[in-house]
């Protein structure tokens, strides 16, 4: 199993700029998460989907965030216009949908916005 | 509200020596309980978690956890500590009914010197 995919891995990008974060989760998994890790505010969950539909948005910061989920295997997150203060190590994670099952990480997207 | 602390931002253990990174836990009802770590520029990694049964709860990298549910705690621990155990340690509840989500501890960085 090839594990969570993200992609890319770095992101370097000017303030204004419209950036998109890829994920592909597990196969099989039915719930997909995204998260923002930085050091003031540790790890934040923004966005989780089950069988493709959002369920809790509520961490998404502003309107400027948007994620999708297509279908099954696939999932953006958009930041358009983006900010110096969204620097941060974007993760997406999936699970099969159970809330005592473990959340596989992918390794991370490092966005930094000049 | 349901919450997690780690009452300690970093843990200094000596190669060989016992470690503890503490983990307390607010949720209503019964709670799932894990544990996760995450080594530098690397996504999280799932290292255990008590659902239900047996207080003590073995995972991987020779760690363990016990829950005691009067002092609303899930400890980590592992009898030696090795230099490549350092890393970022995270807690993180949930709970049936929760729709999926963990809550997260701010993480607790474990140092281990040779």
């Amino acid at each position: 199993d090839a594990g969570v995919i993200q992609s890319p891995r770095h992101e370097v990008t000017e303030m204004g700029q419209e950036v998109t974060l890829r994920c592909k989760p597990i196969s099989g998994h039915n719930s997909l998460f995204w998260y923002r890790q930085t050091m003031m505010r540790g790890l934040e969950l923004l966005i989780y989907f089950n069988n493709n539909v959002p369920i809790d948005d509520s961490g998404m910061p502003e309107d400027r965030f948007s994620a999708k989920m297509p279908n099954a295997s696939f999932s953006t997150l958009k930041i358009q216009p983006s900010e110096p203060r969204d620097s941060a190590v974007y993760f997406c994670a999936s699970a099969n949908g159970r809330t005592y099952n473990e959340q596989f990480f992918g390794p991370g997207t490092r966005l930094t916005v000049l | 509200a349901q919450s997690v602390a780690q009452p300690e931002d970093q843990v200094n253990v000596a190669e060989g020596n016992p470690l503890t990174v503490k983990c307390t836990y607010s949720v209503s009802g019964n709670p799932y309980l894990f544990w996760y770590v995450q080594y530098p520029n690397r996504g999280l990694q799932f290292l255990l978690k008590y659902i239900t049964g047996d207080n003590l709860v073995k995972g991987s990298y020779g760690f363990e956890a016990e829950f005691n549910k009067s002092q609303t705690s899930f400890h980590l621990k592992k009898p030696s500590a090795l230099v490549s155990d350092s890393a970022l340690y995270f807690c993180a509840v949930s709970r049936k009914g929760s729709n999926y989500q963990l809550i997260w501890g701010a993480g607790t960085k474990l140092i281990i010197k040779p």
